[in-house]
Order: C-alpha cells, then sequence, then structure tokens
C-alpha cells in the first residue's frame, strides 16, 4: 500500500531560522505532491503543489518544496521562519492513475514550533 | 475561507449511538472525500462521492457509510459508535475527480465518543 513518511515529528525552532521538513512516498508511479498546513483551530491550508514541471515549486508564505523523483521525496523549505509559522505541516500524495483522482494520502504531520 | 462547511463543530456521543455529520461543498464542486483525523495523526481517507455515487473507499468497516444529495452536498453516517471513533472528520471537495484539481477542506467535526 501506499504511504507517505514525514520524517521529524516536532521541530522546534527560533525566529529567522531556516526550515526543511521532509517527506517521503513510497509509489512507483506518476504521483501529484502537496503540502497542507494546519493552523490551531483552523482547516486544512494547502502551501503547494507538484503536479508536473519544475520540480522546484514555489508555494504560499515564503514556502517551496523539491520533487526529488529519484529519491522519492517532497521536502519542504522556508529560508527564514516566523512566530506565525508555527503550525501542523502535512505532506500527501495522489497516485496518478492515468488522471482519475486517487484519495490523497497524509503523512502522520509534523508540529512546528517557532520561538518568538 | 474555502467555501466547504460542516456540521456540527463539535459534539459528543456515546459509545453504541448514532452520528450523522454533513457537509456543503464549495460552490460547483462535484466531488466530496470524507478523512478523519485521529489526535497527532494525519488525516485517513474514508470514502469520495462523485455525482452521488460512492467512488472509492478507505480501509473502514461498512458502519462508516455516506450520502451525496443532488446539490452536492453530503452526508457521513457512522453507526455503532467506538470510543476509537473519537477524532476530527474532515470534508473535502474538489471539481470532479481530476487529480489535477485543488482539493478544498473544511474546518471539520470533532466527534468525541464517551
Amino acid at each position: 500500500a501506499q504511504s507517505v513518511s514525514q520524517h521529524n515529528h516536532h521541530v522546534i525552532l527560533s525566529e529567522a531560522a531556516s526550515l526543511e521538513l521532509g517527506c517521503n512516498y513510497s509509489y512507483g508511479g506518476t504521483v501529484n505532491l502537496f503540502w497542507y498546513v494546519q493552523y490551531p483551530g483552523q482547516h486544512l491550508q494547502l502551501l503547494l503543489k507538484y503536479f508536473s514541471g519544475d520540480p522546484l515549486v514555489k508555494g504560499i508564505k515564503g514556502f517551496e518544496a523539491e520533487f526529488i523523483k529519484s529519491k522519492f521525496s517532497f521536502n519542504l523549505r522556508k529560508p527564514s521562519v516566523q512566530w506565525s509559522d508555527t503550525a501542523e505541516y502535512f505532506c500527501a500524495v495522489i497516485p496518478n492513475y492515468g488522471g482519475s483522482q486517487g484519495n490523497l494520502i497524509f503523512g502522520k504531520g509534523t508540529k512546528l514550533s517557532v520561538k518568538p | 475561507e474555502t467555501g466547504v462547511t460542516q456540521s456540527p463543530t463539535h459534539l459528543i456521543k456515546t459509545r453504541g449511538q448514532q452520528v450523522t455529520l454533513r457537509c456543503s461543498s464549495q460552490s460547483g464542486h462535484n466531488t466530496v472525500s470524507w478523512y478523519q483525523q485521529a489526535l497527532g495523526q494525519g488525516p485517513q481517507f474514508i470514502f469520495q462521492y462523485y455525482r452521488e455515487e460512492e467512488n472509492g473507499r478507505g480501509n473502514f468497516p461498512p458502519r462508516f457509510s455516506g450520502l451525496q444529495f443532488p446539490n452536492y452536498s453530503s452526508e457521513l453516517n457512522v453507526n455503532a459508535l467506538e470510543l476509537d471513533d473519537s477524532a476530527l472528520y474532515l470534508c473535502a471537495s474538489s471539481h470532479n475527480r481530476n487529480s489535477g484539481n485543488t482539493i478544498y477542506f473544511g474546518e471539520g467535526s470533532w466527534l468525541t465518543v464517551v
């Protein structure tokens, strides 16, 4: 069965530190890749997505992610975090079965705490 | 705001009872999916509805059932509630089933089973 692994359960950073959250998936075919963020008490929001093309994807709020197909990875990065980035981050995958929308497969999430 | 609304936002049920959760999808979206997010876990796919028909199901028992109505709103029903059913239930909508379309989530319904 397909799965998504997020390497860090809880990351604590100071403001202005750089962030990288790891994500690996297990599926040999074509995938669509997503990062979602869940601020406390709020709904899941899409940060960025990758379907095809340039493997370096830029999203909202200064986040970016790089798809490395050979490593089955889609790591999330931000050069300088802010206190307002404190949230839980979820990596998700949709295996692409010839264009039909499969369901999102989520990782367990990484909680990011940014100290002011 | 995503345009996906869920009700109720919080509820408490007793083990063995039944619960119905409701979701209004974003305007123009004909595909609705339901996810269960247990504490400390990522959301897990329950099932998806496309144009009123079930279009895929995750690893959940038959006591989890759903409906989609002609206006594309949806219900999730859970019978014979168990303590482990306590979770945040998320509804997500999208336009058609195409994998290229963005999926929008509601804020969820928190279910506590005691």
